[in-house]
């Protein structure tokens, strides 16, 4: 365990369903992050988060939507995905946004649409 | 854009032979970097990080090197054992940055 969890391992869903990812960390971080990692691909930054507030969109279609209610949760809500959203949802957390601060990522969510 | 790149998508390597994983950058503006490791099933786990005010820095089995001057990071494994294959990921972040950009990463497959 790297004290960041992610909620669930595995999820498959169909283009009209409504889910939700979940991620947690116990390591007093500040700033949260979505990275999706598709295949042959570089990871993806989808979304920041320092001190509960989104300070990054990295032009994510709606149909992905962030929640962060405090600093040590983060969630992403899904609804009407296509098939192409399949990939590894990655979570990080880090102690602040910046320069000079290593993130600790999940196991991720292993994500296929149908 | 600015991105981060990796030279070669696989590298295979004998047990006990040393390792040297290579990355590109084009940011000069990156202040920082760090190599994550991530095995299959896993997340990306960190490695070593380096400053751009540095140009080497050791860690246990693993050096970063930093050339500023044709931005280029690599990762050099000593003694390499099967443990160690995984894929590797440079990434960078500027210093008023918001988070970091990956490369692509390179898969490092130890045969015993």
């Amino acid at each position: 365990e790297t004290g960041v969890t992610q909620t669930p391992r595995h999820l498959v869903m169909g283009m009209t369903n409504k889910k939700s990812l979940k991620c947690e960390q116990h390591l007093g971080h500040n700033a949260m992050y979505w990275y999706k990692q598709s295949a042959k691909k570089p990871l993806e930054l989808m979304f920041v988060y320092n001190f509960k507030e989104q300070t990054e969109n990295n032009s994510v279609p709606s149909r992905f939507s962030p929640e962060c209610p405090n600093s040590s949760h983060l969630f992403l809500h899904l609804h009407t995905l296509q098939p192409e959203d399949s990939a590894l949802y990655l979570c990080a957390s880090s102690s602040r946004t910046g320069a000079g601060y290593g993130y600790t990522f999940g196991s991720g969510t292993r994500l296929t649409v149908v | 854009g600015e991105s981060v790149g990796l030279h070669l998508p696989t590298l295979s390597v004998q047990e006990g032979d040393n390792s040297i994983i290579n990355c590109a950058y084009s940011n000069s503006a990156s202040d920082y970097f760090i190599w994550y490791k991530q095995e299959s099933g896993k997340g990306p786990q960190f490695i070593i990080d380096i400053r751009s005010n540095m140009d080497k820095r050791q860690g246990q089995r693993v050096t970063v090197l930093l050339n500023k001057t044709v931005k280029h990071l690599s990762l050099q494994i000593a003694a390499t054992q099967p443990g160690d294959s995984a894929v590797y990921f440079c990434a960078e972040n500027e210093q008023a940055g918001t988070a970091l950009i990956f490369g692509k990463g390179t898969t490092l497959s130890v045969s015993s």
